[in-house]
Order: C-alpha cells, then sequence, then structure tokens
C-alpha cells in the first residue's frame, strides 16, 4: 500500500507571498497519475493539477506542479486572498486504486 | 454544461441501507470511469468505489469492500452507490467525480449527498 504524506499541516502566509506545499510518497510513483486539489470550506474538492505538473481548465498560472518518483510539489506564486483552503494530493494506481494525502490547510493572513 | 448532481442522502439507523444517485449532463458519460468519494466531518478526503465506463471494471475500498455496491446506468446518465450494512463511521458528505481521461485524476465533481448514521 502507498501511503501519501503532505506538509506542512497548516501553511498562514500573507497575500502575495509564495506558498510550497509538499506530498511525498512511501514509495516511488508514476508522475503521470499524482493530482493535486484544492477544497473550500463547504464545497467539493476542485482538480487543480493532474500529470504533476499539467494545470486543468481554468486554472491561473500561479499554481504549478512539480516533482517526480517520491516527492512532489505544489507550488502558488503570489497567493491571492481566495487560495485559503485545503489543498490535496492524490494518486492513482496504488492499493487502494486512489489515494488522498491529509491535506495541507492554506491560511490567508 | 457539465455537471454531477448527487442525491439519496438521508438520515438512516445503523445497520441501515441507502442508495445514492448521481445525474451526469453535459457529457458522453457512457465514454468516462467514474468514482464515490467521502469526506466525514472535518476529516479527509477517502476514495471509496470506481467503476468504468461500461462497467468491465469495478473496485473498492477495503473499509466498504462487501458492503457497498457501486453501478451505472449509462442509458440513463446516472451511477449509483447502494450502501448496505451502514455504520456510524460511514457517515459523511458523499461525491461521484468524474475520471479524467489518461490520468485517472478527478476532473468533475459534484456538490455532495449527506449520510447520517445515527440511531
Amino acid at each position: 500500500e502507498i501511503v501519501l504524506t503532505q506538509s506542512p499541516g497548516t501553511l498562514s502566509l500573507s497575500p502575495g507571498e509564495r506558498a510550497t506545499l509538499s506530498c511525498r510518497a512511501s514509495q516511488s510513483v508514476s508522475s503521470s497519475y499524482l493530482a493535486w486539489y484544492q477544497q473550500k470550506p463547504g464545497q467539493p474538492p476542485r482538480l487543480l493539477i493532474y500529470g504533476a505538473s499539467t494545470r486543468a481548465t481554468g486554472i491561473p498560472d500561479r499554481f504549478s506542479g512539480s516533482g517526480s518518483g517520491t516527492d512532489f510539489t505544489l507550488t502558488i506564486t503570489r497567493l491571492e486572498p481566495e487560495d485559503f483552503g485545503v489543498y490535496y494530493c492524490h494518486l492513482y494506481g496504488s492499493s487502494p486504486l486512489f489515494t488522498f494525502g491529509p491535506g495541507t490547510k492554506v491560511d490567508i493572513k | 454544461e457539465v455537471q454531477l448532481v448527487e442525491s439519496g442522502g438521508d438520515v438512516v439507523q445503523p445497520g441501515g441501507s441507502l442508495r445514492l444517485s448521481c445525474a451526469a449532463s453535459g457529457f458522453s458519460f457512457s465514454t468516462y470511469s467514474m468514482t464515490w468519494v467521502r469526506q466525514a466531518p472535518g476529516k479527509e478526503l477517502e476514495w471509496i468505489s470506481y467503476i468504468r465506463g461500461r462497467s468491465t471494471d469495478i473496485s473498492y475500498a477495503d473499509s466498504v469492500k462487501g458492503r457497498f455496491t457501486i453501478s451505472r446506468d449509462n442509458a440513463k446518465n446516472s451511477l449509483y452507490l447502494q450502501m448496505n450494512s451502514l455504520r456510524v463511521d460511514d457517515m459523511a458528505v458523499y461525491y461521484c467525480a468524474r475520471v479524467g481521461l489518461g490520468y485517472y485524476s478527478m476532473d468533475v465533481w459534484g456538490q455532495g449527498t449527506t449520510v447520517t448514521v445515527s440511531s
């Protein structure tokens, strides 16, 4: 079973700052199947990044993804107030078939 | 507009059953695999079931295997989740989500339906 670990648990930043979120897999995984989602309170998740680095439709270019093997990163350059929420990494192809990380909460100061 | 709308959430006693539905519109439903994902109050997302477009491949998380059954009716553009032997720890918001082609990310989500398990 592959486990995804996200760090930090919470990130408190001011608008305009850069946010760097980490997702680590317990063993090497295919970057093709690594995705990132944003979830705001009371809303469903929204796909941000798929294939580790490809932005989903309509996602601003301040969001970017990178990484390979066991270490993946979501970067938000120039945080906007609407970027608060919880960010989850997600993997297809392990056991279980789909796995979510525990999430990183981004608080806007 | 691509849209998923869940329904069927309710309050049910432990040991009871419930059937969730997800109505899809705005895309070729039979082309896409679909999933159910749940989120307990204040908790992280948990994938629970997956079904391929022609129902040729079905998978479950261990936490629901043997109790939940996923199905779909492509003629009705609908996805279902039959939930039996419900437990208190099944209480959650249940989302249906479309699985994107090629990358297996969940690219379209419904708003969710709430299942409460309580005596």
